[in-house]
């Protein structure tokens, strides 16, 4: 069982916006920042939102995050067939010593 | 830029002992922090621990401390992932990837990737 929750698939048709959840607790997504990361089939994870809502260079406008509390969100607007992939959250933890925490991932499937 | 390059898949028996690699290039590699990750078949990520290439300063989870240790030669830019007794269900894909300075940065630079398969 994952440290931050995040629900297991997420669809939605191309042009549409969806939103991705992310919930955690006040030693890790309420003390820390959220990254986010894809994972297209066969590939590594790559970096898709650090520090909540930054973008690093490269990643298109089309992926937005935001963190409220003890829970985060990653949006993805303009959905194109190529988005399809998994989505992972995760934050620094600051109980038993700090150790970082990934959620337990939303697949994405654009109908 | 900072790149990863990790030791080729391996292949071992169960109760085995193993050490993959994760060799970096580029700039100020020593300031770096290096974590690993672990992905079952079919599964989601898991954050196994990070070290400090400085000082070799490590963090594990608690879930793979004791199971695991990693450790650093920073004279060749060089992370470890080591077991002493390898099981089955260690059997999995292993990600190095780096946050760069700071161990709470988001992992913009990732491994390739090494299959360990135990069987």
């Amino acid at each position: 069982q994952s440290v931050l929750t995040q629900p297991p698939s997420a669809s939605g048709t191309p042009g549409q916006t969806v939103i991705i959840s992310c919930s955690g607790s006040t030693a890790s997504i309420g003390a820390n920042t959220v990254h986010w990361y894809q994972q297209l089939p066969g590939a590594a994870p790559r970096l898709l939102i650090f520090n909540n809502n930054q973008r690093p260079s490269g990643v298109p406008d089309r992926f937005s995050g935001s963190k409220a509390g003890t829970s985060a969100s990653l949006a993805i607007s303009g959905l194109q067939s190529e988005d399809e992939a998994d989505y992972y959250c995760a934050a620094w933890d600051d109980s038993l010593n700090g150790q970082g925490v990934f959620g337990g991932g939303t697949k994405l499937t654009v109908l | 830029e900072v790149q990863l390059v990790q030791s080729r898949g391996e292949v071992k028996k169960p109760g085995e002992s193993l050490k993959i690699s994760c060799k970096g290039s580029g700039d100020n590699f020593s300031n770096l922090w290096i974590g690993w990750v672990r992905q079952r078949p079919g599964k989601g990520l898991e954050w196994m621990g990070i070290i400090y290439l400085g000082d070799s300063s490590t963090r594990y989870s608690p879930s793979f401390h004791g199971q695991v240790t990693i450790t650093a030669d920073k004279s060749i830019s060089t992370a470890y992932l080591q077991w002493n007794s390898l099981k089955a269900s260690d059997s999995a894909m292993y990600y190095c990837a780096s946050p760069g300075p700071y161990y709470f940065y988001g992992m913009d630079v990732w491994g390739q990737g090494t299959t360990v398969t135990v069987s």
